[in-house]
């Protein structure tokens, strides 16, 4: 089964940083695009970021751009956000998903990241 | 406020059919592909529709997309207790270089 299981979320403060995690399976996970999105407490789904396979190339969305920073370990089958200077606006469920063209097909059940003091 | 434009909610009876519209511009809808998800209550997104019309292996026929010029149509017929959920459209923006979607439309089965 495919399957995406994302850790590291918590309660942080404002400014502080967090790294959060994805553990990719049964799939050939070097062999796609992968991705993550977020959701506000009661709002939409807003996609912060994208790794190419080999991590060569990453896309973000401009109200994350030079805060966060997308990677990955295919050799550990994971792919990482790591998230600093943090606002309370960042609260929100955090979601990573395989994108294999123009969609997200797989994705995996969410951690909830709180940035309060 | 998103770029793709979604009625914030609909709802019908069992058995009907509804269409939820998804509304851009050319630099979104019109020249990039359209996907739909459905996010029952607590839970992650799921892939309903890819490539504007074409369905994951496991999504009922009950589901269909459609694209025309700079809008997409989710269709859901038989609706059914269990489609109670919230559905967004996605696509790329060009301009934007970046992954959107809609606000999401809440569909009640009443």
């Amino acid at each position: 089964e495919e399957q995406l299981v994302e850790s590291g979320g918590g309660l942080v403060q404002p400014g502080g940083s967090l790294r959060l995690s994805c553990a990719a399976s049964g799939f050939t996970f070097s062999g796609y695009w992968m991705s993550w999105v977020r959701q506000a407490p009661g709002q939409g789904l807003e996609w912060l970021a994208n790794i190419k396979e080999d991590g060569s190339e990453k896309d973000y969305v401009d109200s994350v751009k030079g805060r966060f920073t997308i990677s990955r370990d295919n050799a550990k089958n994971s792919v990482f956000l790591q998230m600093n200077s943090l606002r309370a606006d960042d609260t929100a469920v955090y979601y990573c998903a395989r994108i294999p063209a123009f969609a997200f097909d797989v994705w995996g059940q969410g951690t909830v990241v709180a940035v309060s003091s | 406020q998103s770029v793709l434009t979604q009625p914030p909610s609909i709802s019908a009876v069992p058995g009907q059919k509804v269409g939820i519209s998804c509304s851009g511009s050319s630099r979104n809808i019109g020249n990039n592909y359209v996907s739909w998800y459905q996010q029952l209550p607590g839970t992650a997104p799921k892939l309903l529709i890819y490539d504007n019309d074409k369905r994951p292996s496991g999504i009922p026929d009950r589901f269909s997309g459609s694209k025309s010029g700079t809008s997409a149509t989710l269709g859901i017929t038989g609706l059914q207790t269990g489609d109670e959920a919230d559905y967004y459209c996605g696509t790329w923006d060009s301009s934007l270089s970046a992954a959107i979607f809609g606000g999401g439309t809440r569909v009640t089965v009443l």
